[in-house]
């Protein structure tokens, strides 16, 4: 069965500090891997899309990291700000999927103390 | 903000009535797809509307419904509301089929007492 495992399930960091969330998948092949960020009550909005082929992806303070061998993903964000509070959710996407054979994880909660 | 508009925000019914969720698309964006997404899981796929057809749906029953309209918005109908349906229902737009960037709508809160 096709998984996203995230880990971990939350994780408290002060204002300035960085942070890495983990991702663990289990779809093969997939065409691409995404995250979102959500702020709570809210809809995801996209940080990063990489496909197979690529290794790091990065916008702004956000890098996300990929390793198709191990089957794993990671976001690193840097210099984190109290707005870096929220949910953040990995989706990977099958080879041939659309839109509705989207595999969402659980997502990582993050909250970000001053 | 990412164009996907989604009414009401919140809503309040109770077991057995019956509800209708709302969504317009970002310009342009001719597919949507509609998400239940329970308090600290995931969002679980409903089904996708492309040019006014379903093109396919997950695993939930026959009394949540949908249309999209000419216009590309779409309606999400719940019947015989159970008060596992409570979640938060979010609706994503997308350029087209295939794996295309999806923009999500801000959510609407639906609770069944």
């Amino acid at each position: 069965k096709n998984q996203v495992e995230q880990s971990p399930q939350s994780l408290i960091i002060l204002e300035g500090k960085n942070c890495t969330l983990q991702c663990n998948y289990t779809v093969s092949p997939f065409s691409n891997l995404r995250w979102y960020k959500q702020d709570t009550g809210r809809g995801p909005v996209s940080l990063t899309i990489m496909t197979f082929s690529e290794n790091t992806k990065s916008n702004g303070r956000y890098t996300a990291t990929l390793d198709a061998d191990t089957k794993q993903s990671s976001l690193h964000i840097t210099a984190s700000q109290l707005s870096d509070s929220a949910s953040y959710i990995c989706v990977v996407i099958p080879v041939g999927g659309s839109q509705g054979n989207l595999i969402f994880g659980k997502g990582t909660k993050l909250s970000v103390k001053p | 903000e990412t164009g996907v508009t989604q009414s009401p925000t919140h809503l309040i019914k109770t077991r057995g009535q019956q509800v209708t969720l709302r969504c317009s698309s970002q310009s342009g964006h001719n597919t949507v797809s509609w998400y239940q997404q329970a308090l600290g899981q995931g969002p679980q796929f409903i089904f996708q509307y492309y040019r006014e057809e379903e093109n396919g749906r997950g695993n939930f029953p026959p009394r949540f419904s949908g249309l999209q309209f000419p216009n590309y918005s779409s309606e999400l109908n719940v019947n015989a509301l159970e008060l596992d349906d409570s979640a938060l229902y979010l609706c994503a737009s997308s350029l087209a089929l295939g794996p295309y960037e999806q923009y999500f709508g801000p959510g609407t809160r639906l609770t069944v007492t």
